[in-house]
């Protein structure tokens, strides 16, 4: 069974910092990997899709990467602003799975003026 | 492109009665929609793949009478919470998925819809 984890599970930086956010799985066999953004009552929304054959992917000041062999994915927050205070997600789409995701336990990350 | 809406957002229902919830993919057509409950500072849980045209497939310990999914267009999904309860009280988030490159798919979630049952 896919496990997927998260560290740490709460962040608070100082605006202006650069961070990363953590997430490991149990199971290498992967379609992709895709990092989410949710704010506090709300959806999903998608920041990222690593597809398994990449190791990288970026976006504005995001940068996502993957090691699929060991397991862990990475994102980058460079710059970080007050907006992006939220709760971010990870979650694998495991290979013959139908599609599911499997999320991981979350970071709570503030960004704090 | 890729927006997913849920109706309604937010809906309160006395114990016993049943509440239905709509998913729609308004500008993409999505042969898979999943639905998912998240308890308050917990993340998200898989309830239920439904498939366009044929029977939901439930997660292990999900009861299948009670959460009734109906799959009627490629763009409309929808979860009935049948006999409501206390306990269901949560919130509920749908997903649809496209093909976003090879045999790979991209799930594009819905805004949610935070029920509460008293």
């Amino acid at each position: 069974k896919q496990e997927v984890t998260q560290i740490p599970a709460a962040l608070s930086v100082p605006e202006g910092e650069n961070l990363v956010l953590n997430c490991s799985f149990t199971d290498s066999a992967i379609y992709n990997l895709q990092w989410f953004r949710q704010d506090p009552g709300k959806g999903l929304t998608s920041l990222l899709l690593i597809q398994s054959s990449q190791r990288e992917q970026t976006s504005g000041r995001l940068n996502a990467s993957l090691d699929k062999s060991s397991g862990r994915s990475t994102l980058y927050i460079a710059a970080s602003q007050p907006g992006d205070s939220a709760t971010y997600l990870c979650a694998v789409n495991l290979a013959g799975g139908g599609n599911k995701l499997t999320f991981g336990t979350g970071t709570q990350l503030k960004v704090e003026l | 492109g890729a927006v997913v809406s849920q109706h309604p957002s937010r809906v309160i229902c006395k114990s016993g009665t049943s509440v239905k919830i709509e998913c729609r993919s308004l500008d993409f057509q999505a042969t898979t929609m999943f639905w998912y409950r998240q308890f308050p500072k917990q993340s998200l849980m898989l309830m239920a793949t439904s498939n366009e045209g044929s029977k939901a497939t439930y997660e292990q310990g999900v009861e299948k009478d009670k959460f009734l999914i109906n799959h009627a267009s490629l763009t409309l999904s929808t979860l009935t919470v049948t006999s409501a309860h206390p306990e269901d009280s949560s919130f509920y988030i749908c997903s649809a998925t496209r093909l976003a490159g090879g045999s790979s798919y991209e799930q594009y979630f819905g805004p949610g819809t935070r029920l509460t049952v008293t």
